[in-house]
């Protein structure tokens, strides 16, 4: 079956840091889509991938769509407190989105 | 426009129960789905529905029952309550397909739903 793996699972980082975390898929996808879910809400999107090599930003966050269409990463530079949260690769190629397993951000100040 | 709300937002049942959790959105959106989501596995989807009287079944559909009457409303049934479904559950809704790949999913707050 299809595997989806994302990492890391966690992240301990300083303020002021950058945070890089990946995912990598056995299967081709036609889309990637990064989500962020803080404590207690549902996911809200980030940023969304349509073409392979694609690469997006959206203020600190840059992601890219890999060129094999199975994988891609998201960056954040500068963290600041309120990028705490769990961060959600979403790849999808037909009707269903599939997530990742989740990067728990910690940002200490 | 309200979003997406779902109710009620925590929920304790024993084993054996049936209950419906309520989802419902305002924005006219043709695509509404329902996941649920565990620690450490992210999300996994239970059923969806691509418009009005049309559902299907996600990757863990079993225990779960759906219908979707209207385009407004799209509520989660558990058949007989079993400690494994102890977990949260979200409603999202998409306002179409294109493409054959996803817009964006807009999600609900989410039911927090124990099972003893």
């Amino acid at each position: 079956g299809q595997q989806l793996n994302q990492s890391p699972q966690s992240m301990f980082i300083q303020e002021g840091e950058d945070v890089s975390m990946n995912c990598t898929s056995s299967s081709i996808f036609n889309t990637w889509l990064w989500y962020k879910q803080d404590p207690g809400e549902g996911p809200v999107l980030l940023i969304a991938l349509y073409k392979a090599g694609e690469l997006t930003s959206n203020g600190r966050l840059t992601a890219q769509f890999g060129i094999t269409r199975k994988d891609s990463f998201l960056n954040i530079s500068a963290s600041i407190p309120s990028d705490v949260g769990i961060y959600f690769c979403a790849p999808s190629s037909a009707r269903q989105l599939t997530f990742g397993s989740g990067t728990q951000l910690t940002v200490l100040p | 426009n309200a979003g997406v709300t779902q109710t009620p937002k925590f929920q304790v049942l024993k084993t054996g129960q049936s209950m419906t959790l309520q989802c419902a959105q305002d924005m006219n959106h043709e695509y509404m789905s329902w996941y649920r989501q565990d620690p450490g596995m992210g999300l996994r989807l239970i059923h969806y529905s691509v418009g009005a009287g049309i559902t299907d079944q996600g990757e863990v559909p079993n225990g779960y029952n759906v219908s979707r009457s209207t385009t407004e409303d799209f509520p989660l049934r558990l058949l007989s309550a079993a400690p494994s479904q102890t977990s949260v559950y979200f409603c999202a809704s998409t306002p179409r397909i294109t493409s054959g790949s996803y817009n964006e999913q807009f999600f609900g707050p989410g039911t927090r739903l124990t099972v003893l």
